[in-house]
C-alpha cells in the first residue's frame, strides 16, 4: 500500500522556469512532511520540511505548499538553475514517538540551460 | 560537518552468500537506519535503531538482519543473499526526531548473482 504518492515520475524544465513536484498522502495521522533531494552517486539529503500548522514553507528558492484539506503538498523550485538538477523525495511521518517515515516514489529533475 | 560512512560503493556476491554492510556515523547520533532503494519504488526502510543493542523493524526486515553494538556503528546483515536482494542500500543517522532519517551515506550498490 502507497501511503504517499509523488508525481511527475520526471521532469525537464528550462533554466530559470519554476519546477513543481506534487505528492499526495492518505494517513490523516501524518504531521510532518520532509523533501530530500539527491544527486547522481550520492545519499539523500534532508531539503526542507513543512507541518501542517502552516500552508507554506520558503527556504530560499525552494517552496513547500501544503494544503491539509486535499491531503496534497508540494515543493516547488524557483528560478531552476542546472545545479537543481536531481531526484526528490517527499515524504510523510507522524511527528511524535519513534514514528517511520514513509517516502515517495521521487521525481527525477533535469534543469536544462 | 556529520559524516555518514558505508564500507563499500559497490560489492557483488553470489546466492547463499552471507553478507555485511557496514556504517559509521561521526556525530554521536541516537537513531540509525538502513533503508532500500529501488527504481519507482522510492526508499523503503529496512530496521532502525534508536539506540545500542536496540533496533526495530521496518517495512521489509525479512532477509535481513541488523547488529549495533557501538553507538557510532550499525551493520545491515543478509543471511543468505538472494538475487532480489540486488539493490542501493543506503544507511542513514539523526540526533534527534524519532523514525526521521537526518543525514544519509553515499549508499553501497549490491548486486547479488
Amino acid at each position: 500500500q502507497q501511503q504517499v504518492k509523488q508525481s511527475p515520475q520526471s521532469l525537464i524544465v528550462q533554466k530559470g522556469g519554476i519546477s513543481i513536484i506534487n505528492c499526495a498522502y492518505e494517513n490523516t495521522a501524518f504531521d510532518y512532511f520532509p523533501w530530500y533531494q539527491q544527486f547522481p552517486g550520492k545519499g539523500p539529503a534532508l531539503l526542507i520540511a513543512i507541518r501542517p500548522d502552516v500552508s507554506e514553507k520558503k527556504e530560499g528558492r525552494f517552496t513547500i505548499s501544503f494544503n491539509k484539506s486535499a491531503k496534497q503538498f508540494s515543493l516547488h523550485i524557483m528560478d531552476s538553475q542546472p545545479g537543481d538538477s536531481a531526484t526528490y523525495f517527499c515524504a510523510a511521518s507522524m511527528d511524535s514517538g519513534y514514528q517511520k517515515v514513509t517516502f515517495g516514489t521521487g521525481t527525477k529533475l533535469q534543469v536544462i540551460p | 560537518d556529520v559524516k555518514v560512512t558505508q564500507s563499500s560503493r559497490y560489492l557483488v556476491k553470489r546466492t547463499g552468500e552471507k553478507v555485511f554492510l557496514e556504517c559509521v556515523q561521526d556525530m554521536d547520533h541516537e537513531n540509525m537506519f538502513w533503508y532500500r532503494q529501488d527504481p519507482g519504488l522510492g526508499l523503503r526502510l529496512i530496521y532502525f535503531s534508536y539506540d545500542v543493542k536496540m533496533k526495530e523493524k521496518g517495512d521489509i526486515p525479512e532477509g535481513y538482519s541488523v547488529s549495533r553494538e557501538k553507538k557510532e556503528r550499525f551493520s545491515l546483515i543478509l543471511e543468505s543473499a538472494s538475487t532480489n536482494q540486488t539493490s542501493m542500500y543506503l544507511c542513514a543517522s539523526s540526533l534527534h526526531g524519532g523514525g526521521r532519517p537526518q543525514f544519509f551515506g553515499p549508499g553501497t550498490r549490491l548486486t547479488v548473482l
